[in-house]
């Protein structure tokens, strides 16, 4: 049984450049979070997905940044016009449907660096 | 909201010493505890979690934690660490009611444990 898998692992972007990370959650699994990973700040909530539909955004900024759980295939984020403060490791993790409680898996994570 | 503070940042530790990681939380409702477990260039691992029930819970490594719903604390402990166990280490909570599913990490505590 995989377990949540992200890719690509490293992407290297230019400035202005558009960076897309892509993520399967687990079998069975319909919720997905998309976290980022700054040195010295933990992990900072993105997005919440379920199967087509934004369950909440709160944690993602305004401008460039884009996330889809589309009915077919990966869970992508999107990040356009891609800027230095950008670089971070993202992380994706996906839990079953049901209730509170219930445990997050993490994918490997994609490391983003804008040069 | 719910909010989680590690209160080091960084845990330097003898091998075979004993070890506590500080969590504390702060929630206007019940919530779920939750330690994880990340090596370097990995994404993070389930370590343990508490539901419900008896408050100490164990990991299958040795560590273990215990839920204070008093003091808002979830430590984690470890009798005799190994050169193994260096690792950050990320408390979480996710609400127990309320409907949101969104776990809130803490900062991340950084054990470095030394021959």
């Amino acid at each position: 049984n995989a377990g949540v898998m992200q890719n690509p692992r490293h992407l290297v972007r230019r400035r202005g450049q558009e960076a897309r990370l892509r993520c399967s959650p687990m079998k069975g699994h319909s919720h997905v979070y998309w976290y980022r990973q700054l040195p010295e700040e933990g992990l900072k909530f993105m997005v919440y997905l379920q199967k087509e539909n934004i369950i909440d955004e709160s944690g993602m900024p305004k401008e460039r940044f884009s996330a889809e759980f589309p009915k077919e295939g990966p869970s992508i984020l999107r990040i356009q016009q891609v800027v230095r403060g950008d670089s971070a490791a993202y992380f994706c993790a996906s839990s079953p449907p049901g209730i509170s409680g219930n445990t997050i898996y993490f994918g490997e994570g994609s490391w983003l660096t804008v040069v | 909201a719910q909010s989680v503070t590690q209160l080091d940042s960084q845990v330097p530790v003898f091998e075979e010493a004993p070890v506590e990681l500080r969590c504390n939380y702060s929630s206007s409702v019940s919530v779920y505890l939750f330690w994880y477990v990340q090596y370097p260039n990995q994404g993070l691992q389930l370590l343990l979690k508490y539901l419900s029930g008896s408050t100490l819970v164990e990991s299958i490594n040795g560590f273990e934690a215990e839920f204070n719903k008093s003091q808002t604390s979830f430590h984690l402990r470890k009798p005799s660490v190994h050169i193994s166990d260096t690792a950050e280490y990320f408390c979480a909570v996710i609400p127990a009611s309320g409907g949101s599913y969104i776990p809130t990490f803490g900062r991340g505590t950084s054990l470095i444990v030394h021959p």
